[in-house]
């Protein structure tokens, strides 16, 4: 166990909707990190964010969006849907945010019909 | 979106056997991570390298940056079945524009 936790496990929507994952960092850390992991394009980075600040931007579309609450948990709300954004979303952790050792969560699996 | 290039893809191993996987870029990295998958989790972190030319160990894992700075690998020894999984490396820099790049994985079986 990390530490790392996230919400929903599972999620099944439509094309068009809109969806929000949760993420809790472990105790302590202050950067929290969005991956998405797809068959075809393995793991790519998203976003980061550290003490409630953007920190640093990956491969993020712009339908989707990211902000860290002043407790330090995460929430990414991807929307409209498509089908292509079918993946496992994981969030991960570090201590600050020149910490290269993250902590991954379990991950949501996002299945748009 | 930019990936590390992993190789071997996947490996059948006996257990008890030695296992090398590497990875390498176009590009310099300021520090190499390897991390391993288990089916339906996250990644978890095994072995962080922060300088050219680092060879770390972590148990029956040892790893190294390489000394261009555009390569790294992670030698298994006497592999046992719970080291199935997938392995993936990750480079880091932030010369500029951010990096946290992953490997494309190698997928490891291990043959009892």
């Amino acid at each position: 166990d990390s530490g790392v936790t996230q919400t929903p496990k599972h999620l099944i929507t439509a094309t068009g909707q809109r969806v929000t994952l949760r993420c809790s960092p472990r105790s302590g850390d202050l950067s929290v990190y969005w991956y998405q992991q797809s068959l075809d394009q393995g793991l790519q980075f998203l976003i980061q964010y550290y003490n409630g600040e953007e920190r640093a931007k990956g491969n993020i579309l712009e339908r989707f969006s990211a902000q860290q609450f002043p407790d330090l948990h995460s929430e990414l709300n991807l929307s409209p849907l498509e089908l292509g954004d079918s993946a496992l979303y994981f969030c991960a952790s570090s201590r600050g945010t020149g910490d290269y050792e993250q902590y991954f969560g379990p991950g949501t699996r996002l299945t748009v019909t | 979106g930019q990936q590390l290039n992993q190789s071997p893809q996947s490996m059948f191993i006996q257990e008890g056997e030695d296992v090398s996987m590497n990875c390498t870029s176009s590009s310099i990295f300021n520090t190499w991570l390897w991390y391993k998958q288990d089916p339906g989790e996250g990644p978890v972190l095994l072995i962080a390298l922060y300088k050219a030319g680092e060879l770390t160990s972590n148990g029956r894992l040892t790893a190294q940056f390489g000394i261009t700075r555009k390569d790294s690998f992670l030698n298994i020894s006497a592999s046992i079945p719970s080291d199935v999984g997938i392995y993936f490396c990750a480079g880091h820099y932030t010369s500029g524009t951010y990096k946290y790049i992953f490997g494309t994985g190698t997928r490891l079986k291990v043959l009892a």
